[in-house]
């Protein structure tokens, strides 16, 4: 089956310095790339859909400023946290799909913001 | 306002016993109705996906029915495991299955031995 991978799986950082995550397919081409935010206990927020070589469209109230998502070829889209905080602490997941309509996750990557 | 509701935010149940799950909707005209399951730290797997023309979906010992009436979703996994506990997501795509995923709160499962 597909397979999206995530890089890095765990990250800690200052508060103020800014945060890179990337999501991979590696197996296939990746039209679309979805990226989501997911609080202690809670179910997985869509924070914005990328399109390969265009602007993202992001969800309401979420600042586009400060997650800046980049898809810059079919099988990378990175999110950058900019000027992490410590309420920016999550779980961010990213998804991944084809032209055959399915849509695969990768694994995660955990942020904590000292 | 729209809303993805999982009947409850814990199942705890017998091994060997049918585990039902359940998801309703309000607001939303979902093309496909998806779930996934959730194990701690990791992201969500896909298990199944039903089509809103569709009424049952069955793979292995799971089962999935849509009824677009009720909008509401039943997840059924029969002869249950202490391996089938993680929690598991309802969510729901209103065009294709690669467009936008909302999901639900989901409900934690434990299947005791």
């Amino acid at each position: 089956g597909a397979v999206v991978s995530q890089h890095p799986s765990r990250v800690i950082c200052k508060s103020g310095t800014s945060v890179k995550i990337e999501c991979r397919s590696l197996d296939f081409q990746a039209t679309t790339m979805f990226w989501y935010r997911q609080f202690p206990k809670q179910s997985l927020m869509l924070m914005a859909t990328s399109n390969e070589g265009s602007k993202a469209t992001y969800e309401q109230g979420v600042e586009k400023d400060k997650f800046l998502i980049n898809h810059a070829s079919l099988t990378l889209s990175t999110l950058t946290v900019t000027s992490a905080h410590p309420e920016d602490s999550s779980f961010y997941i990213c998804s991944a799909s084809s032209s055959d309509n399915e849509q695969f996750f990768g694994p995660g990557t955990r942020l904590t913001v000292l | 306002s729209q809303k993805i509701e999982q009947n409850s935010e814990a199942l705890n149940i017998q091994e060997g016993k049918t585990a039902t799950l359940t998801c309703n909707y309000t607001n939303y005209s979902p093309a496909y109705l998806q779930w996934y399951r959730q194990d701690p730290g990791r992201g969500p797997v896909f298990l199944l996906l039903i089509r809103e023309n569709e009424k049952e979906k069955r793979k292995e010992r799971l089962k999935v029915t849509f009824d677009t009436t009720l909008k509401q979703s039943l997840f059924h996994i029969t002869a249950s495991q202490p391996a089938d506990s993680a929690t598991y997501l309802c969510a729901l795509s209103e065009y294709s299955s690669a467009s936008k995923i909302i999901f639900g709160s989901g409900t934690r499962l434990s299947i005791r031995p």
